[in-house]
């Protein structure tokens, strides 16, 4: 069965730089969602996307941007990159509607800013 | 405001059972949910609560109490490669949009 796609799934830039992260989510999803995880630490939600709309704004920098585009795939733009922004950046797909709204996740992008 | 607490770390022998418990704060709760994660990957879905009782998967069973904000995840027969991060998450809903909060997840130590 195809699964979350997240490119690149490795990535270096320096201190302000900037980076896209895609992601493609599964085919009939309707819904994305971005999180960012620091080593050790829990998921932490940034932004979640409905039929190309805007749903939810969690802890977003505001240097991050991103949107979900016709296709639904959807793109994290994230500018003046800081040493913090190093995590693993996982995108999420859901059906809303199906039972438990389960969320499936991509492998992830991992970004090291140095 | 919204809060999930969950022990940072359990070890347990192959073969036996563990609980991992995990306690809530929040308002419009929508579902619970646990998640499996090894080092470096992406959470995997282990089992979703949105009523009180309890579902069984397998060796997973997952039981949700919502007047007490509480919830456990049951494995059994544990197996070395159980070892792993597992996640408790909280689903919540506000003027109809959803928002899914993660806790910081206990470490499974599965030892032989």
């Amino acid at each position: 069965a195809a699964g979350v796609i997240q490119s690149p799934r490795h990535l270096i830039k320096e201190k302000r730089e900037t980076a896209t992260l895609k992601c493609y989510p599964i085919p009939r999803h309707d819904t994305v969602y971005w999180y960012q995880q620091g080593p050790g630490q829990d998921p932490q939600f940034l932004i979640s996307f409905y039929e190309k709309m805007q749903s939810d704004k969690g802890s977003i920098p505001d240097r991050f941007s991103a949107q979900q585009f016709s296709d639904y795939h959807s793109e994290l733009n994230m500018s003046s990159l800081e040493l913090g922004d190093s995590a693993l950046y996982f995108c999420a797909s859901s059906l809303e509607g199906e039972r438990g709204y389960e969320q499936y996740f991509g492998p992830g992008t991992r970004l090291t800013v140095t | 405001g919204q809060n999930i607490d969950q022990p940072t770390e359990m070890t347990a022998t192959e073969g036996a059972i563990v609980q991992i418990n995990c306690t809530y704060q929040t308002s419009g709760f929508n579902g619970l949910f646990w998640y499996q994660q090894h080092a470096g990957e992406a959470p995997t879905f282990l089992s979703y609560n949105v009523l009180d009782g309890l579902e069984e998967k397998g060796r997973f069973s997952s039981f949700l109490s919502r007047s007490k904000g509480y919830s456990y995840l049951l494995l059994k027969e544990l197996q070395m490669k159980d070892s792993a991060s597992y996640l408790c998450a909280i689903r919540t809903s506000t003027s109809g949009t959803y928002k899914y909060i993660f806790g910081t997840g206990t470490r499974l130590k599965v030892l032989a």
